[in-house]
């Protein structure tokens, strides 16, 4: 069955270095794969989005990389503060945009 | 601002009741989404809207149903089919359907008594 498998550990980072999550799949071929930052009691905010056929995509801070060989995708924050602190989800859609599977998200925590 | 609203925030239901969640949209986008979190696990679609009276059932639409009567609005009523209701319940739209980015509501927290 298809499976999207995110840090099941929480991460625990330290103020202004860089954070990397990871998300990886099985038994899927997703056309376009989307990050997203949960806070507590919220909903999720986009952020970013990557096609299958590109391999990287930054915006500010951020930058997410997509490799369909290894069916993985790494977010990326630099210089990472305190704010940054909340769940990130990443989400897998195919072609036909008949379906979309969301991870459970990795809880990153930025300390001081 | 535009937005998705959704109310109410916390929903409390009774055994054998029937409760209606409300998403309200003024982002003039044409697909709605209705979304399940439960702890632990990532967003489950239970259906979703690519327009005005019309729906199609996600991954796991039974127990529950919708309606689509305008382009603002997709209201999720959560029936008594459903045996295990508890969760965060989202809301979402977009432009480009499930390709793309969505935008979501801040959520029903739905608990039974």
């Amino acid at each position: 069955s298809q499976k999207i498998e995110q840090n099941s550990e929480a991460l625990n980072i330290q103020e202004g270095k860089t954070a990397t999550l990871t998300c990886n799949y099985t038994n899927y071929s997703p056309a376009y794969l989307q990050w997203y930052r949960q806070d507590p009691g919220r909903g999720p905010v986009f952020l970013l989005l990557i096609r299958e056929n590109e391999k990287e995509k930054r915006k500010e801070r951020l930058k997410v990389t997509f490799d369909t060989t290894l069916k993985q995708s790494l977010f990326h924050i630099t210089a990472s503060q305190p704010a940054d602190s909340a769940t990130y989800l990443c989400a897998l859609a195919d072609s036909s945009a008949s379906k979309i599977i969301f991870g459970s998200g990795t809880r990153l925590s930025i300390r001081p | 601002d535009g937005g998705i609203t959704q109310s109410p925030k916390y929903l409390f239901r009774k055994e054998g009741q029937n409760v209606t969640l409300s998403c309200e949209q003024n982002l003039n986008h044409d697909a709605m989404y209705w979304y399940r979190q439960d702890p632990g696990q990532g967003l489950r679609l239970i259906y979703y809207s690519q327009i005005v009276n019309d729906f199609q059932k996600g991954d796991i639409a039974e127990g529950y149903s919708v309606s689509r009567e305008k382009k603002e609005s997709f209201p999720l009523t959560v029936t008594s089919a459903q045996k295990n209701p508890t969760a965060f319940y989202l809301c979402a739209s977009s432009t480009t359907g499930l390709l793309g980015p969505q935008h979501f509501g801040d959520g029903t927290r739905l608990s039974i008594l």
